[in-house]
C-alpha cells in the first residue's frame, strides 16, 4: 500500500549547521510532496513544497530535492536557529485526480537544535 | 495562522460515547479533510470531504463518519468510542485543481476518552 518511510527519526545538530532529512514514498503515482513542521502542542504548519516535474526548490534557508526515479526527496535546512527546533514530516500526495488527494504522513523526524 | 478553525479545542469522553467535532474551512476552500494523529505519531488520514460528499476514506471503521455543509464547514463524528481513539483530531482545508492541493491544517481537538 500507500508508504511514506522517513529517517532519521532524531535529529541534534549544532546551532548553525545543516539538517537534511530524508524520505522515500510508495506510490509512483504520487505528484506532490509537502513539508509539514510540527511545534509541541500545535498544528502541522506547511513549510515547503515541491511538484513531481520539478526537481529542486528553495526558500531562504530551506530546500528540498525530489528525484522521481528512486522515488526519494529531502529536506535540507541551512543555518539552522534555536526556532527550528520541532517535528518535521515528509508526506506524498496525488493532487488533482478525481479520487481523494490524503496526504501521506512519514513519521516525523524530531530536531533539536543545540546552543 | 491559516483561516482553519476547530471545535472544541479539547474535549474528555467516556468509553461507548458518541463525539462530534466541527471544523470551520479557509475561505475560498472547497475541500475538508480529517486526520487523526495519536501521540508521537504522524496524522493517518480518516476522510476527505469534496461538494458535500464523502470522497476518499482511510483505514478507519464505519463508526467514524462525517458531513460537509454548503458552507464547506464539516463535522466528523465517532460513535462508540474507544480508549485508543484518544488523539489529536486535525482537519485540514484545501481548494481542489489540477496541479496541487495545498492543504493548510486547524489547530485541532484532543480528544481523551476514559
Amino acid at each position: 500500500g500507500e508508504n511514506v518511510e522517513q529517517h532519521p527519526s532524531t535529529l541534534s545538530v549544532q546551532e548553525g549547521d545543516s539538517a537534511v532529512i530524508k524520505c522515500t514514498y510508495s506510490d509512483s503515482a504520487s505528484n506532490y510532496f509537502p513539508w509539514y513542521k510540527q511545534e509541541l502542542g500545535k498544528r502541522p504548519q506547511l513549510i515547503i513544497d515541491i511538484r513531481s516535474n520539478v526537481g529542486e526548490k528553495k526558500d531562504q534557508r530551506i530546500a528540498v530535492t525530489l528525484n522521481k526515479t528512486a522515488k526519494h526527496f529531502s529536506l535540507h535546512i541551512t543555518e539552522t536557529q534555536p526556532e527550528d527546533s520541532a517535528v518535521y514530516f515528509c508526506a506524498a500526495t496525488k493532487a488533482g485526480y478525481s479520487s481523494a488527494s490524503k496526504i501521506i504522513f512519514g513519521s516525523g523526524t524530531r530536531l533539536s537544535i543545540r546552543p | 495562522e491559516t483561516g482553519v478553525t476547530q471545535s472544541p479545542t479539547h474535549l474528555i469522553k467516556t468509553r461507548g460515547q458518541q463525539v462530534t467535532l466541527r471544523c470551520s474551512s479557509q475561505s475560498g476552500h472547497n475541500t475538508v479533510s480529517w486526520y487523526q494523529q495519536a501521540l508521537g505519531q504522524g496524522p493517518q488520514f480518516i476522510f476527505q470531504y469534496y461538494r458535500e460528499e464523502e470522497n476518499g476514506r482511510g483505514n478507519f471503521p464505519p463508526r467514524f463518519s462525517g458531513l460537509q455543509f454548503p458552507n464547506y464547514s464539516s463535522e466528523l463524528n465517532v460513535n462508540a468510542l474507544e480508549l485508543d481513539d484518544s488523539a489529536l483530531y486535525l482537519c485540514a482545508s484545501s481548494f481542489r485543481d489540477r496541479e496541487q492541493e495545498t492543504q493548510y491544517f486547524g489547530p485541532g481537538t484532543r480528544l481523551l476518552v476514559l
